[in-house]
């Protein structure tokens, strides 16, 4: 089975621009979860979605925004870039089944955004 | 407000030497998942428990759930150059399944 993919690996982008990341789910996985990971906070949940609507969302402002297509595909977009959102964002895909009172989380390897 | 602590920060050690790393609560988990990042990947799923006192092993790997689901370790028996990474715990508490990270514990096993 083929594992979740993001595109496009590597960013670069200027202060005040918008910026839109795409993941796409192990097959047969409904819900993607996107993360911020930095250095000095760790891996943050920015939100989740499941079959095209947004389930959970995490507490980070307006300008970060997301959405699900029918094929469970998902893009997170940045609106006005600021020097802090410089971070490897992280996207989860998993499955309806939880292990316990979570899902298990099948991460891609990342795009890393880098904003100038 | 509730908290999840990773220790050590870093670990740095020699080849076949054992590692623990730890994770803590102040609140109860419903369940707890470990990952291992290697640089320039997302982390990887390594294992999950959910049942207090409850002991995986995966191969070197041990993982221990606390009695009362407010703690967990990982503890690596002879340590190998490919087991360098970041370590992750996660944890969902009782009562909400969203996943929240710890800081995580950066291992380095020198050859």
């Amino acid at each position: 089975k083929a594992g979740v993919t993001q595109t496009p690996r590597y960013l670069i982008k200027t202060r005040g621009q918008q910026v839109t990341l795409s993941c796409s789910p192990i097959s047969g996985h409904r819900s993607v979860s996107w993360y911020q990971q930095t250095p000095g906070q760790g891996l943050q949940f920015l939100f989740e979605y499941f079959s095209e609507t947004q389930r959970n969302k995490g507490n980070f402002p307006g300008r970060f925004s997301g959405r699900q297509f029918s094929n469970s595909r998902s893009e997170m977009n940045v609106s006005t870039l600021e020097l802090g959102d410089s971070a490897l964002y992280l996207c989860a895909s998993s499955s309806s089944v939880r292990a316990g009172g979570s899902y298990e989380q099948y991460f891609g390897p990342g795009t890393r955004l880098t904003v100038t | 407000t509730q908290l999840l602590e990773q220790s050590p920060q870093f670990l740095s050690i020699q080849e076949g030497e054992n590692l623990t790393v730890y994770c803590n609560s102040s609140s109860v988990f419903s369940s707890l998942q470990w990952y291992r990042q290697e640089p320039g990947e997302g982390p990887v799923l390594l294992v999950t428990v959910v049942t207090g006192g409850e002991v995986k092993k995966l191969k070197r790997l041990t993982f221990q759930f606390g009695d009362a689901r407010k703690d967990s370790s990982l503890h690596i028996t002879a340590a190998q150059p490919g087991d360098t990474g970041l370590y992750l715990c996660a944890g969902a508490w009782v009562g909400d399944y969203k996943l929240s990270f710890g800081a995580g514990t950066t291992v380095t096993v020198r050859a």
